[in-house]
């Protein structure tokens, strides 16, 4: 395993259910990122937290909002989504958040709006 | 725009031989390149760096080239096995700032025995 884990696996929710993702790394690292990917198509990077502090926001839509109470612990809420959001969210840190840096991903939560 | 392609058809390529698999990229400048592997259900390993003063890296049977003048990197197994088989992702990582990385689509590898 990658040190990074991530639950739920699978989610299935409908487009009026508020519902969270959660994310936990046990490397010690200080940067954490969520990723979205969809089939055939390039992760796409949400947002980036830097010792808890949000560093990048990709133009993101505001039902996706996430949380980063420590370095260990990333969240992602979701409410009002859509069925264009359906995809593999994927968590990853890497130490520092220095450029150049390898990055560790989870297995990332399967998600299926209805 | 920045882009970066990779071959969207998959690789089948026989045991034993070497697996050739290219990233080509557009509008960057990237310090430096990531390649990744993804198995289904799985998320990115990562496998090799290669900074943008460097032509080529090696791992065991992994080696990766990078040309900036062509504006694309290839990334070769030798003696490939059928646990080879999963896609494979490059990322393009900017200087400065922190760690972001953009990735391509990936190419999927499948090595029959």
């Amino acid at each position: 395993e990658t040190g990074v884990t991530q639950t739920p696996r699978h989610l299935v929710m409908g487009m009026t259910n508020k519902k969270s993702l959660k994310c936990e790394q046990h490397l010690g690292h200080n940067a954490m990122y969520w990723y979205k990917q969809s089939a055939k198509k390039p992760l796409e990077l949400m947002f980036v937290y830097s010792l808890e502090e949000r560093v990048e926001n990709n133009s993101v839509p505001s039902r996706f909002s996430p949380e980063c109470p420590n370095s260990s612990h990333l969240f992602l809420h979701l409410h009002t989504l859509q069925p264009e959001d359906s995809a593999l969210y994927l968590c990853a840190s890497s130490q520092g958040g220095a450029v150049q840096e390898t990055q560790y991903f989870g297995p990332g939560t399967r998600l299926l709006v209805l | 725009s920045q882009k970066i392609e990779q071959n969207s058809e998959a690789l089948n390529i026989q045991e034993g031989k070497t697996a050739t698999l290219t990233c080509n990229y557009t509008n960057y400048s990237p310090a430096y390149l990531q390649w990744y592997r993804q198995d289904p259900g799985r998320g990115p390993v990562f496998l090799l760096l290669i900074r943008e003063n460097e032509k080529e890296k090696r791992k065991e049977r992994l080696k990766v080239t990078f040309d900036t003048t062509l504006k694309q990197s290839l990334f070769h197994i030798t003696a490939s096995q059928p646990a080879d088989s999963a896609t494979y992702l490059c990322a393009l990582g900017a200087s400065g700032g922190y760690n972001k990385l953009i990735f391509g689509a990936g190419t999927r590898l499948a090595v029959h025995p």
